[in-house]
């Protein structure tokens, strides 16, 4: 079946270090990816997304790029900050699959960032 | 706007005991879904629905069940609690291809 694998953390870097968060997938057909962030007490927000390969999202200063060649979509940013601490998702929705968004998760990144 | 709401927030129950879940969103999305969260396992699908009227089963549906009578509410019930279930239950809205927007979640706990 569909499946989206992270890296373990927690991850714990100093502020302004650069993230990497690596995140594979295996699927049937043509997925969307997405990165999702949990902060703290809170449900999850979407971070970025890419629906076809050589896509990059990027938002808040976040990117990442739809590999279609090792089936991965890596999550980086330049220089982290604080207020980024939170659990990262990354996630797939199979294109054609029906109208419903579904989407398979993998089981979440904790990045904690001290000054 | 207040997006997506969940209510309650937090519920400690027995085993056997029943409850219901509501989840409410002002977005007129046609779309809507139950997750579980638990430590280590991301989240998963539960049950959800493509329009008013309508569910279905998701990837881990025993247990529990749905019911959307109005476009804008999906509650979740449980109708006889085991501690397998205790998680943090997460709701979600969407348009057909959209993103996906989340509630702030129901953390239960099944002594």
């Amino acid at each position: 079946g569909d499946s989206v694998t992270q890296m373990e953390g927690p991850v714990t870097l100093s502020e302004e270090a650069f993230l990497t968060i690596n995140c594979t997938y295996t699927a049937t057909g043509y997925p969307s990816l997405f990165w999702y962030v949990q902060y703290p007490g809170e449900g999850l927000q979407l971070l970025l997304k890419a629906t076809k390969a050589d896509d990059k999202g990027s938002n808040k200063g976040f990117e990442a790029t739809y590999r279609k060649e090792t089936t991965s979509f890596h999550l980086e940013k330049g220089s982290v900050q604080v207020s980024d601490s939170a659990v990262y998702f990354c996630a797939l929705r199979l294109v054609g699959t029906g109208t419903a968004s579904k989407l398979t998760f993998g089981t979440g990144t904790r990045l904690q960032v001290t000054l | 706007n207040a997006g997506v709401t969940q209510t309650p927030k937090f519920r400690v129950l027995k085993t056997g005991q029943s409850m219901t879940l509501l989840c409410a969103q002002d977005m007129n999305h046609e779309y809507m879904y139950w997750y579980r969260q638990d430590p280590g396992m991301g989240l998963r699908l539960i049950h959800y629905s493509v329009g008013e009227g309508t569910t279905a089963k998701g990837e881990v549906p025993d247990g529990y069940n749905v019911s959307r009578l109005k476009k804008q509410n999906f509650l979740l019930g449980l109708e006889s609690a085991a501690p397998s279930q205790t998680s943090v239950y997460f709701c979600a809205s969407s348009y057909s291809y959209e993103t996906q927007y989340f509630g702030p979640g129901t953390r239960l706990l099944v002594l």
